[in-house]
Parts: C-alpha cells; structure tokens; sequence
C-alpha cells in the first residue's frame, strides 16, 4: 500500500512565524501536491511538483512555497504565518501519469 | 469534531440499506473520476475511479455512475454499514491534469 506520512498531526504556531510542513512517501512516485481544506470549500491545490527540483503553482500559492530536494519528501512553507492560513492542510502523490492521488492523514494547523 | 464537516449536506441511511451519493461536475471536458471517503481525523481515501469512456464501473460493495449528458456522477454503497459513516467527495480531472474537488456529502449510518 501507498504510504504517505505527513509529520505533524495538530501544529500550533503564532503570526509571522516560518512554518514547516513536511510530507514523504515511500512508493516512489514523481508527483506530489499540497492541499488546503476548509469548510465549504473542498480541497485546493496550493502547490505541486512534477519530479525533484521541479515545482508548479496551483490555484492558491499565495503566501506559501515549497521545497522538493529529494524525490521521496515535498515540503511547504509558510514563509510569514497569517491568521487565515488556519486550515487543514494534505499532502498527496501519485505514480507519473497514473491515478489516483493518495493522501496522508493531514496536518491541522493553527495560526494565533 | 472535525471543521472539515460543518455546513456539508447529509445523508442518514439505516444500516443494511443502499445508499446513493450524487455529485454534479462542471466541466464537459473532464475525462477522469474519482470517488474518495474522509473519515474524521484522516486523510481522503481512494475508493474508485472511473473514465468518462466508461457509463459504470464496480468495486466491493459500491457502485460508480457516470451520467455525461447531465455531468452528474454517482456513488452507490450497498449493505451500509457503520464503518461507511464518513465525509464523502467526488474529484474530476480536467485537461490540466489537475484535479478538481467537491465539497463533500457526510453519510451517517444508523442502526
């Protein structure tokens, strides 16, 4: 089975802090994404990345970046923590070309 | 409980009964389909998928339609049971590979 691991459960972080959500999995897939979830709005796509080194802006990048060294692990940043980016955020990856996406368990996040 | 369900619609069904989850799509152009379950404190969990070359596809105990000439997609689950009881959300693909995601619709199995 795929295994995607987010490292964090629940984070706590106050505004204007630097923020660090870290997500691996272990299939060797080519393509992962970062979502955001909340309430009445479904899942959107923040960030993805095709391969290593190789990143593409989804629908919400702003006030977010993200880091993909080593293929196994995608990681998103916020570079200056804000209030609305209180949320639920998910990580998922995918075989090249193949479908579907498989999701870790999410990190709630908290922005005081 | 878990924000992600507040203001979704519901569906209450008994336990042993069939139950129909319906979604509408947008995109005429969309070529992929994915159901995906969210039980409260997890991720979303891949449950089936279907292309749109297909009109109905079937797992272990659901059931995908796919009705292209009014966009609307369906999920049946036959037998409900409690462990069905989580968030339920339809995705489609579009050109861009990317994938679009619904709200959701929260299914509560009663005994």
């Amino acid at each position: 089975d795929v295994k995607v691991t987010q490292s964090s459960r629940y984070l706590v972080k106050r505004t204007g802090e630097k923020v660090f959500l870290e997500c691996v999995q272990d299939m060797d897939h080519e393509n992962m994404f970062w979502y955001r979830q909340d309430p009445g709005l479904g899942l959107r796509l923040i960030y993805f990345s095709y391969d290593v080194k190789m990143k593409e802006k989804g629908d919400i990048p702003e006030g977010y970046s993200v880091s993909r060294e080593k293929k196994e692990r995608f990681s998103l940043i916020l570079e200056s923590a804000s209030t609305n980016q209180t949320s639920m955020y998910l990580c998922a990856s995918r075989a090249l070309g193949g479908q579907p996406q498989h999701f870790g368990d999410g990190t709630r996040l908290s922005i005081l | 409980g878990e924000s992600v369900g507040l203001h979704l619609p519901t569906l209450s069904v008994q336990e042993g009964d069939n139950s129909i989850i319906n979604c509408a799509y947008s995109n005429s152009a969309s070529d992929y389909f994915i159901w995906y379950k969210q039980e409260s404190g997890k991720g979303p969990q891949f449950i089936i998928d279907i292309r749109s070359n297909m009109d109905k596809r079937q797992g272990q105990r659901v059931t995908v339609l796919l009705n292209k000439t009014v966009k609307h997609l369906s999920l049946q689950i036959a037998a409900t049971q409690p462990g069905d009881s989580a968030v339920y959300f339809c995705a489609e693909r579009r050109r861009t590979d990317k994938l679009i995601f619904g709200t959701g619709t929260r299914l509560q199995v009663f005994p």
